[in-house]
């Protein structure tokens, strides 16, 4: 079994909607949880960390975790174009120098 | 600041041919990390640093070593390329090895294809 599981692409949302997006992780251990936005032809950019149970908001984007069911989500309200992007979880455990990717989730949003 | 930075940004190679990807960061991090990306496969970790004299293999090591050369740099090296190793090959980052809450930061990549 993958490690961290995202929903499986690609997901369309009309201008303004939102974007609803899942990343699931094996690891009970784990502790600390980021997501990516990764613009076609360039480099993961950090939006969002999130480290305790609940939510987590910064400006249009909001990060939920659930430890016990071992799943982080992002939500993107009143999605704009420029949020069309692949969305990568990322985990990591308590200590640990290392992140585990999930294989990302492409988001086109229609004008 | 330059952040991370990686050179060369694109590469053609043919298969058995050998070359060694740099990578750079003046923030002063401990940790360094090279991943490569494949169409469907997220990040996958190939070596990493956790400081300055230490390296550690990740998922995927097989056909690659690393140099950690002083706290700044952090080179990848094909020895004999093979088209399998075709990928986007990111740098990345950490301030300290175990801050778990600290992320890592990634340079812009560098674009292989062999032959």
């Amino acid at each position: 079994q993958k490690e961290v599981e995202q929903n499986s692409g690609p997901l369309s949302v009309p201008e303004g909607a939102i974007a609803s997006l899942n990343c699931t992780y094996s690891d009970r251990v784990s502790q600390s949880f980021f997501w990516y936005r990764q613009y076609s032809g360039k480099s993961p950019e950090l939006i969002m960390s999130i480290y305790s149970n609940g939510d987590k908001e910064d400006g249009r984007f909001t990060a939920q975790l659930n430890k016990a069911s071992q799943y982080v989500s992002l939500l993107i309200r009143d999605s704009q174009p420029s949020d069309s992007a692949t969305y990568l979880c990322a985990v990591s455990q308590f200590n640990d120098y290392k992140l585990s990717f999930g294989a990302g989730t492409t988001v086109t949003v229609r004008a | 600041n330059a952040g991370v930075t990686q050179t060369p940004k694109f590469q053609v190679l043919k298969t058995g041919q050998s070359m060694t990807l740099q990578c750079a960061q003046d923030m002063n991090h401990n940790s360094m990390y090279w991943y490569r990306q494949d169409p469907g496969m997220g990040l996958r970790l190939i070596y990493y640093s956790a400081s300055e004299g230490t390296t550690d293999k990740g998922e995927v090591p097989n056909g690659y070593n690393v140099s950690r050369l002083n706290k700044r740099e952090f080179s990848l090296r094909l020895e004999s390329a093979a088209p399998s190793q075709t990928s986007v090959y990111f740098c990345a980052s950490k301030p300290f090895p175990a801050g778990a809450q600290e992320t890592q930061y990634f340079g812009p990549g560098t674009r292989l294809l062999v032959l």
